[in-house]
Order: C-alpha cells, then structure tokens, then sequence
C-alpha cells in the first residue's frame, strides 16, 4: 500500500486560509468516506483533527475542515495563527482492510 | 480520561527480539480496538498493525508482516508488540493508538517509544 501524497509543505500569512491535499486512490481515499487528519507538534504524539473527512472531535476548533472529491482528500484551515504552524497527516482506511498515511505536511505561518 | 504509555524502547542489535507494550487506563480496554503506528527520525507516520477488542482477529502492514505479532492482556490492559529479527529500518518511535469505536480513525495516542537498531 503506497502512501497518500500530500504537498510537502504549504505557507500563509496570519489570518489568511490555507488547504492540504491528500491525494490516493479508489482504493483508499476515493472508495470510502473514512478520511481521518491528525496534527502532530515536534516530539509530540498525533492529535485527531477531522474524521470521516469532514467531522470534527469535540474540541477542535471550527477553523480546521475537511471535504473530499474523487481521491483527493482536503484539510482547510482558515483565520491562521501561529499555533498552526506544524505537522499535518491525513490517513485512510483502504480496501485490503488496512490503513495509509500521507506523507505529511508542514505547515508554516509567515 | 484515557490514558496510553508505552515502554520497551532503546537501543538493540539487528536480529534480536523486543517486546514493545503500551498500558492502558481510563477506558474499557476490550472495548476498543488498538493499533501501533511508528514514525522513523523524521519521517512521517506508517501504520503497522492493529487488534480487535477480543484480541481475536490482528492485521498487519505488508512491511512487517511475518515478523512482527500484536497481542493484548485484558487482565492487565497492556497491548503488545513483538518484534523478531530487528533490522535498521525498524528504527522509529511506536506509538499505540486507540481507534475510535468505528475501526476507522484513532482518537487518542501514546507518547511513543523509540526503538534504534545498531549494531
């Protein structure tokens, strides 16, 4: 199973909205709406941002969300703050019940 | 509130064994189904395995299958990783992680364990 593509890095300016493509398969990302992003600071575990590609946990701010078309897969942030500024992984279920994570992404606030 | 701590990391040589596990607390254990995904140095995420809440079915990565075996102990509500014949590129932090009660997303992660294979 090859992982999920995502752009190795993306930039915006405070306040402006930026979006995180996570691109498979129809085998992964196109064949099922399990679609998952997790947040991952330096030295630090994974956080659970959006599920189901479009749901957020409890707690997560309003400004992270998900969508989803064909087998791209997309996480949106939008009003940036320099708490953004990190690591990003989509990952999805795949049809060998397995799963993938993209590759990462990293996220800087100008 | 559910808490994961991992141990049995360090630094081993290629071809030996280690037992990996990762204590569970603040949930019910067999409810929940569980996986480890490690991260090699800085490199990004690579989901390995995952159990089912009765520990009766498993699932493996491709990359590891056939070396590596998950278990779990409902009576100490400890998850483990065996991992035989460690080779360099077994170098990463594992983390164990719980899947939400869907299978299909993991809601909530240890700190991670760091394994290092060299000789």
């Amino acid at each position: 199973q090859s992982a999920l593509t995502q752009p190795a890095s993306v930039s915006g300016s405070p306040g402006q909205s930026i979006t995180i493509s996570c691109t498979g398969s129809s085998s992964d990302v196109g064949g099922y709406n399990y679609v998952s992003w997790y947040q991952q600071h330096p030295g630090k575990a994974p956080k659970l941002i959006i599920y189901d590609v479009s749901n957020r946990p409890s707690g997560v701010s309003n400004r992270f969300s998900g969508s989803k078309s064909g087998n791209t897969a997309s996480l949106t942030i939008s009003g940036l703050q320099a708490e953004d500024e990190t690591d990003y992984y989509c990952s999805s279920y795949t049809s060998s019940n397995s799963r993938v994570f993209g590759g990462g992404t990293k996220l800087t606030v100008l | 509130e559910v808490q994961l701590v991992e141990s049995g990391g360090g630094l081993v040589q290629p071809g030996v064994s280690l037992r990996l596990s990762c204590a569970a607390s603040g949930f019910s254990f067999s409810s929940y189904a569980m996986s480890w995904v490690r991260q090699a140095p800085g490199k990004g995420l690579e989901w390995v395995s995952d159990i089912s809440g009765s520990g009766g079915t498993t699932n493996y990565a491709d990359s590891v299958k056939g070396r590596f075996t998950m278990s779990r102990d409902h009576s100490k509500n400890t998850l483990y990783l065996l991992i035989n014949s460690l080779r360099a590129d077994d170098t990463a932090v594992y983390y164990c992680a719980r899947y939400s009660g869907s299978w299909y997303h993991f809601d909530s992660w240890g700190q991670g364990t760091l394994v290092t294979v060299s000789s």
